[in-house]
């Protein structure tokens, strides 16, 4: 069964760093989305991207924040400039729509990022 | 604007105990999706079901069933004959058909052998 695949699973990294995840998406899906879950906290919505494109974001997907698809496989999240509460999981996920009209949303085992 | 509620945030079960997790939703939108999705303990986040707006017929899989009441705006999923292998944290969320999903905070399920 395809899979959204996220690496990496666990990273440390010092206050102040900056830190890349990257993602690969189900390869037919258009729409690809990061989101946010703080340890025993609600799963939180990032940004969501469309045709090489934001089309959304939430009010912390600040300047410190930025996404891209460099390469046509590849969906990075990139986080500048780290701070303490940035340690989260971090969730990858692609949209398909299928013929019902209903977006499920297939996420990604999630990148587990502690800032120290 | 979209709200998901789950208003248990633990419920502790003995083995083979039925257990209902409950979800309501606000939104203005009449056309709609609704979902649960299962964190287990490794933390990846899973699919169970979706139904949507126009559709209110319960849905039964296995021991999982679903409870769809529109003039409630409530989603309910309970777990049959639970197992210890049903702990987690369960999700509820709205999509109406916009850019993102809303998940409700979650309600962490325990399943005591």
């Amino acid at each position: 069964e395809p899979e959204v695949t996220q690496t990496p699973s666990h990273q440390v990294t010092q206050m102040g760093q900056e830190v890349i995840l990257r993602c690969v998406p189900i390869s037919n899906h258009l729409y690809f989305y990061w989101y946010r879950q703080i340890l025993g906290q609600k799963v939180e919505f990032l940004v969501s991207f469309y045709n090489n494109e934001i089309s959304e974001k939430s009010e912390i997907f600040d300047d410190q924040f930025s996404v891209e698809r460099p390469d046509g496989s590849n969906f990075t999240l990139k986080i500048r400039s780290t701070k303490l509460e940035d340690s989260a999981m971090y969730f990858c996920a692609s949209r398909e729509t299928d013929s019902s009209g209903a977006n499920v949303l297939t996420f990604g085992a999630g990148s587990r990022l502690t800032v120290l | 604007a979209q709200k998901v509620t789950q208003a248990q945030t633990e419920i502790s079960v003995v083995e083979k105990e039925d257990v209902t997790l409950d979800c309501v939703y606000e939104t203005r939108d009449t056309t709609y999706y609704l979902f649960w999705y299962k964190q287990p303990p490794s933390g990846e986040l899973v699919f169970l079901i979706r139904r949507n707006s126009f559709d209110e017929q319960n849905e039964i899989s296995g021991r999982y069933s679903w409870n769809f009441q529109k003039s409630t705006s409530s989603f309910n999923f309970t777990i049959t004959a639970s197992q210890v292998v049903d702990s987690a944290v369960y999700f509820c969320a709205l999509d109406n058909y916009g850019q993102n999903f809303v998940f409700g905070p979650g309600t962490r399920l325990s399943v005591l052998p």
